[in-house]
Protein backbone atom coordinates (compact mmCIF):
# COMPACT_ATOMS: atom_id res chain seq x y z
CA UNK A 1 0.00 0.00 0.00
CA UNK A 2 3.27 2.75 -0.45
CA UNK A 3 2.55 3.26 3.74
CA UNK A 4 -0.11 6.07 2.56
CA UNK A 5 -3.15 6.96 4.80
CA UNK A 6 -5.15 9.52 4.64
CA UNK A 7 -7.53 10.71 7.18
CA UNK A 8 -10.84 11.16 7.41
CA UNK A 9 -11.73 8.09 5.66
CA UNK A 10 -15.12 9.65 5.57
CA UNK A 11 -16.50 13.15 6.42
CA UNK A 12 -20.27 15.12 5.87
CA UNK A 13 -20.11 18.49 6.18
CA UNK A 14 -21.88 21.93 5.35
CA UNK A 15 -21.87 24.21 2.90
CA UNK A 16 -19.82 27.41 3.80
CA UNK A 17 -17.80 25.26 6.65
CA UNK A 18 -13.45 24.69 6.52
CA UNK A 19 -12.27 21.30 5.64
CA UNK A 20 -9.06 19.75 6.27
CA UNK A 21 -8.23 16.41 5.05
CA UNK A 22 -4.72 14.60 5.57
CA UNK A 23 -2.44 12.58 3.71
CA UNK A 24 0.33 11.10 5.72
CA UNK A 25 3.39 9.17 4.21
CA UNK A 26 5.60 6.87 5.96
CA UNK A 27 8.67 7.03 3.17
CA UNK A 28 9.71 10.07 2.50
CA UNK A 29 8.62 10.71 -1.09
CA UNK A 30 9.31 13.73 -2.32
CA UNK A 31 6.26 14.33 -5.14
CA UNK A 32 2.51 14.22 -3.30
CA UNK A 33 -0.27 14.78 -5.34
CA UNK A 34 -4.20 15.52 -4.43
CA UNK A 35 -6.81 14.06 -7.10
CA UNK A 36 -10.59 14.13 -6.81
CA UNK A 37 -12.47 11.53 -8.61
CA UNK A 38 -15.97 11.96 -10.11
CA UNK A 39 -18.57 9.09 -12.03
CA UNK A 40 -17.58 9.55 -15.78
CA UNK A 41 -14.64 12.54 -14.76
CA UNK A 42 -11.84 9.79 -13.86
CA UNK A 43 -9.44 11.13 -11.31
CA UNK A 44 -8.58 14.82 -11.97
CA UNK A 45 -5.45 16.62 -10.31
CA UNK A 46 -5.78 19.32 -7.86
CA UNK A 47 -2.57 20.22 -6.71
CA UNK A 48 0.80 18.63 -5.95
CA UNK A 49 4.07 19.13 -4.19
CA UNK A 50 7.22 18.68 -5.15
CA UNK A 51 8.63 19.28 -1.76
CA UNK A 52 8.71 20.86 1.83
CA UNK A 53 6.78 23.98 0.88
CA UNK A 54 7.29 23.42 -2.59
CA UNK A 55 3.28 22.90 -4.39
CA UNK A 56 2.14 23.91 -7.64
CA UNK A 57 -1.60 24.04 -9.50
CA UNK A 58 -3.45 20.80 -11.05
CA UNK A 59 -6.05 20.99 -13.47
CA UNK A 60 -8.62 21.65 -10.84
CA UNK A 61 -7.23 23.77 -8.37
CA UNK A 62 -10.21 26.58 -7.74
CA UNK A 63 -11.49 26.41 -4.22
CA UNK A 64 -8.52 24.29 -3.21
CA UNK A 65 -5.55 25.18 -0.98
CA UNK A 66 -2.50 22.87 0.15
CA UNK A 67 0.26 22.86 2.52
CA UNK A 68 3.15 20.90 3.21
CA UNK A 69 5.44 21.94 6.61
CA UNK A 70 7.23 18.60 6.21
CA UNK A 71 7.70 15.48 3.73
CA UNK A 72 5.47 13.43 5.13
CA UNK A 73 2.34 14.94 5.47
CA UNK A 74 0.39 17.12 2.71
CA UNK A 75 -2.57 18.81 3.45
CA UNK A 76 -5.88 19.65 1.36
CA UNK A 77 -7.94 22.27 2.52
CA UNK A 78 -11.51 23.36 1.09
CA UNK A 79 -11.38 27.02 2.63
CA UNK A 80 -15.09 27.43 2.16
CA UNK A 81 -16.87 24.05 1.39
CA UNK A 82 -19.46 24.00 -1.51
CA UNK A 83 -21.60 21.30 -3.10
CA UNK A 84 -20.10 20.62 -6.31
CA UNK A 85 -16.78 19.42 -4.11
CA UNK A 86 -18.55 16.59 -2.74
CA UNK A 87 -16.19 13.81 -3.89
CA UNK A 88 -13.91 11.16 -2.95
CA UNK A 89 -10.24 12.55 -2.51
CA UNK A 90 -7.54 10.46 -3.31
CA UNK A 91 -3.81 10.97 -2.14
CA UNK A 92 -0.88 9.53 -4.53
CA UNK A 93 2.89 9.53 -4.08
CA UNK A 94 5.33 9.06 -6.73
CA UNK A 95 8.02 6.34 -6.41
CA UNK A 96 11.02 6.42 -8.53
CA UNK A 97 12.01 3.14 -10.03
CA UNK A 98 14.47 2.65 -12.83
CA UNK A 99 13.09 4.55 -15.96
CA UNK A 100 9.65 5.20 -14.24
CA UNK A 101 8.33 7.75 -11.75
CA UNK A 102 4.88 5.58 -10.54
CA UNK A 103 2.59 6.94 -8.56
CA UNK A 104 0.72 4.79 -5.67
CA UNK A 105 -2.69 6.12 -4.18
CA UNK A 106 -3.92 6.19 -0.70
CA UNK A 107 -7.51 4.67 -0.08
CA UNK A 108 -9.49 7.78 -0.28
CA UNK A 109 -11.39 10.15 1.66
CA UNK A 110 -15.57 10.59 0.54
CA UNK A 111 -16.41 13.64 1.45
CA UNK A 112 -19.78 15.07 1.28
CA UNK A 113 -21.17 18.97 0.93
CA UNK A 114 -24.30 19.56 2.29
CA UNK B 1 -4.99 18.30 -25.89
CA UNK B 2 -4.47 16.89 -22.27
CA UNK B 3 -6.97 15.00 -22.61
CA UNK B 4 -7.40 10.99 -22.49
CA UNK B 5 -10.04 9.46 -24.07
CA UNK B 6 -10.86 5.93 -22.90
CA UNK B 7 -13.41 3.62 -24.18
CA UNK B 8 -15.67 1.52 -23.65
CA UNK B 9 -17.69 2.84 -20.77
CA UNK B 10 -18.49 -0.56 -19.54
CA UNK B 11 -17.70 -4.14 -21.15
CA UNK B 12 -19.03 -7.34 -20.13
CA UNK B 13 -17.03 -10.71 -20.78
CA UNK B 14 -17.28 -14.16 -20.20
CA UNK B 15 -14.84 -15.91 -18.39
CA UNK B 16 -11.57 -16.87 -19.67
CA UNK B 17 -12.31 -14.16 -22.66
CA UNK B 18 -10.65 -11.47 -23.66
CA UNK B 19 -10.78 -7.97 -22.11
CA UNK B 20 -9.66 -4.79 -24.56
CA UNK B 21 -9.47 -1.56 -23.06
CA UNK B 22 -8.91 1.07 -25.31
CA UNK B 23 -7.47 4.92 -25.09
CA UNK B 24 -6.69 7.67 -26.91
CA UNK B 25 -4.08 10.95 -26.16
CA UNK B 26 -3.44 14.17 -28.47
CA UNK B 27 -0.30 15.39 -26.38
CA UNK B 28 2.35 14.05 -28.14
CA UNK B 29 4.83 14.92 -24.89
CA UNK B 30 3.23 12.27 -23.15
CA UNK B 31 6.04 9.90 -22.20
CA UNK B 32 4.40 7.61 -19.65
CA UNK B 33 1.43 5.74 -19.93
CA UNK B 34 0.27 3.59 -16.66
CA UNK B 35 -2.94 1.63 -16.06
CA UNK B 36 -4.95 1.42 -12.75
CA UNK B 37 -6.87 -1.07 -11.44
CA UNK B 38 -9.85 0.13 -9.01
CA UNK B 39 -11.98 -1.81 -6.30
CA UNK B 40 -15.17 -0.50 -5.08
CA UNK B 41 -14.02 1.42 -2.10
CA UNK B 42 -10.58 1.04 -2.94
CA UNK B 43 -7.78 3.46 -4.24
CA UNK B 44 -6.85 3.03 -7.56
CA UNK B 45 -3.87 0.66 -7.95
CA UNK B 46 -1.34 0.41 -10.66
CA UNK B 47 -1.57 -2.01 -13.13
CA UNK B 48 1.24 -2.12 -15.50
CA UNK B 49 2.56 0.74 -17.50
CA UNK B 50 4.43 1.51 -20.94
CA UNK B 51 6.45 3.83 -22.30
CA UNK B 52 6.14 4.70 -26.13
CA UNK B 53 9.45 3.52 -27.22
CA UNK B 54 8.22 0.19 -26.96
CA UNK B 55 5.15 -1.10 -28.95
CA UNK B 56 3.75 -3.92 -26.10
CA UNK B 57 4.51 -4.44 -22.72
CA UNK B 58 3.33 -8.07 -21.12
CA UNK B 59 3.14 -8.76 -16.97
CA UNK B 60 0.85 -12.14 -16.76
CA UNK B 61 -1.89 -11.99 -18.01
CA UNK B 62 -1.79 -8.16 -18.73
CA UNK B 63 -0.77 -6.79 -21.60
CA UNK B 64 -0.40 -3.00 -23.33
CA UNK B 65 -0.53 -2.62 -26.56
CA UNK B 66 0.69 1.45 -27.42
CA UNK B 67 0.74 2.79 -31.49
CA UNK B 68 2.67 5.68 -30.86
CA UNK B 69 1.73 7.07 -34.83
CA UNK B 70 -1.81 6.62 -33.98
CA UNK B 71 -1.63 8.17 -30.23
CA UNK B 72 -3.70 5.31 -29.00
CA UNK B 73 -2.82 2.29 -26.45
CA UNK B 74 -4.90 -0.37 -24.95
CA UNK B 75 -5.05 -2.90 -22.30
CA UNK B 76 -5.75 -6.63 -22.98
CA UNK B 77 -6.54 -8.55 -19.93
CA UNK B 78 -5.77 -12.44 -21.40
CA UNK B 79 -7.91 -15.09 -19.75
CA UNK B 80 -10.43 -12.92 -17.92
CA UNK B 81 -11.73 -13.91 -14.77
CA UNK B 82 -14.07 -12.79 -11.95
CA UNK B 83 -11.95 -11.74 -9.73
CA UNK B 84 -10.66 -8.92 -12.39
CA UNK B 85 -14.33 -7.36 -12.43
CA UNK B 86 -13.34 -3.53 -11.55
CA UNK B 87 -12.55 -0.16 -13.25
CA UNK B 88 -9.80 0.20 -15.07
CA UNK B 89 -8.42 3.65 -16.01
CA UNK B 90 -5.76 4.48 -18.61
CA UNK B 91 -3.44 7.59 -17.97
CA UNK B 92 -0.50 9.62 -19.57
CA UNK B 93 1.87 12.04 -18.22
CA UNK B 94 4.98 13.65 -19.13
CA UNK B 95 7.41 12.02 -16.91
CA UNK B 96 9.67 14.96 -15.79
CA UNK B 97 6.00 16.47 -14.26
CA UNK B 98 4.19 13.90 -12.95
CA UNK B 99 1.03 14.87 -13.20
CA UNK B 100 -1.28 12.14 -14.61
CA UNK B 101 -4.02 12.82 -17.09
CA UNK B 102 -6.65 10.03 -16.76
CA UNK B 103 -9.48 8.52 -18.82
CA UNK B 104 -12.74 8.16 -17.91
CA UNK B 105 -12.67 4.80 -17.00
CA UNK B 106 -14.02 1.70 -17.91
CA UNK B 107 -16.35 -0.80 -15.98
CA UNK B 108 -15.38 -4.18 -16.87
CA UNK B 109 -17.53 -7.36 -15.39
CA UNK B 110 -16.61 -10.50 -16.34
CA UNK B 111 -19.25 -13.31 -15.70
CA UNK B 112 -18.59 -16.80 -14.41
Amino acid sequence: DAGITQSPRHKVTETGTPVTLRCHQTENHRYMYWYRQDPGHGLRLIHYSYGVKDTDKGEVSDGYSVSRSKTEDFLLTLESATSSQTSVYFCAIRVERGSYNEQFFGPGTRLTVL
Amino acid sequence: QQQVKQSPQSLIVQKGGISIINCAYENTAFDYFPWYQQFPGKGPALLIAIRPDVSEKKEGRFTISFNKSAKQFSLHIMDSQPGDSATYFCAASISNTGKLIFGQGTTLQVKP
